[in-house]
């Protein structure tokens, strides 16, 4: 069973591009954490998904951030016009449960860096 | 070896010693806590888990302590080794009010051959 998959693992931008990050979930599992990561610092919640609905958006930037998880395929995290504040590396987890009731899985994380 | 308060990121510690990482949580509602390692590069991998329900959980050479009258969570970590060394975060969760993690800032645990 693999686990959860994260792509790519590195991705550089130049100031205003977008950035897509994918995050697969562990198989079976319907639930789908963002978090963000800066440079010597502990993970800050960003968003919760389930299929087709987010969950609890509050900690996502209210602008240029974006999230989705579709019925089919991978949730993606979308970063419109980055800024190299947006450096950071980005972790997805998953549950088969609204986490809390249980431990969730980590992938390796996408390292965005802004030039 | 054993880290201070939030105020002490590094401890270091000699191979076949116990290690103890500290841990203050905010949430004085929290009912579910986490430890998580990083290493290098690397997503949070689970060490174990406590609920509020609880004040001592054991796995195979960790035990976590919970202080809800302090809201204050260690973790032990028994004979440290080489493969220890690694960054160790605590997350805590309101089960009640959503799903979220809130993740300490972290300890980087150094053993020392």
């Amino acid at each position: 069973n693999a686990g959860v998959m994260q792509n790519p693992r590195h991705l550089v931008r130049r100031r205003g591009q977008e950035a897509r990050l994918r995050c697969s979930p562990m198989k079976g599992h319907s639930h789908v954490y963002w978090y963000r990561q800066l440079p010597e610092e502990g993970l800050k919640f960003m968003v919760y998904l389930q299929k087709e609905n987010i969950i609890d958006e509050s900690g996502m930037p209210k602008e240029r951030f974006s999230a989705e998880f579709p019925k089919e395929g991978p949730s993606i995290l979308r970063i419109q016009q980055v800024v190299r504040g947006d450096s950071a590396a980005y972790f997805c987890a998953s549950s088969p449960y609204r986490q809390g009731n249980t431990e969730a899985f980590f992938g390796q994380g996408t390292r965005l860096t802004v030039v | 070896g054993e880290s201070v308060g939030l105020h002490l990121p590094t401890l270091s510690v000699q191979e076949g010693d116990n290690s103890i990482i500290n841990c203050a949580y905010s949430n004085s509602a929290s009912d579910y806590f986490i430890w998580y390692k990083q290493e290098s590069g690397k997503g949070p991998q689970f060490i174990i888990d406590i609920r509020s329900n609880m004040d001592k959980r054991q796995g195979q050479r960790v035990t976590v302590l919970l202080n809800k009258t302090v809201k204050h969570l260690s973790l032990q970590i028994a004979a440290t080794q080489p493969g220890d060394s690694a960054v160790y975060f605590c997350a805590e969760n309101e089960e009640t009010s959503g799903s979220r993690l809130t993740f300490g800032e972290g300890t980087q645990l150094t053993v020392n051959p």
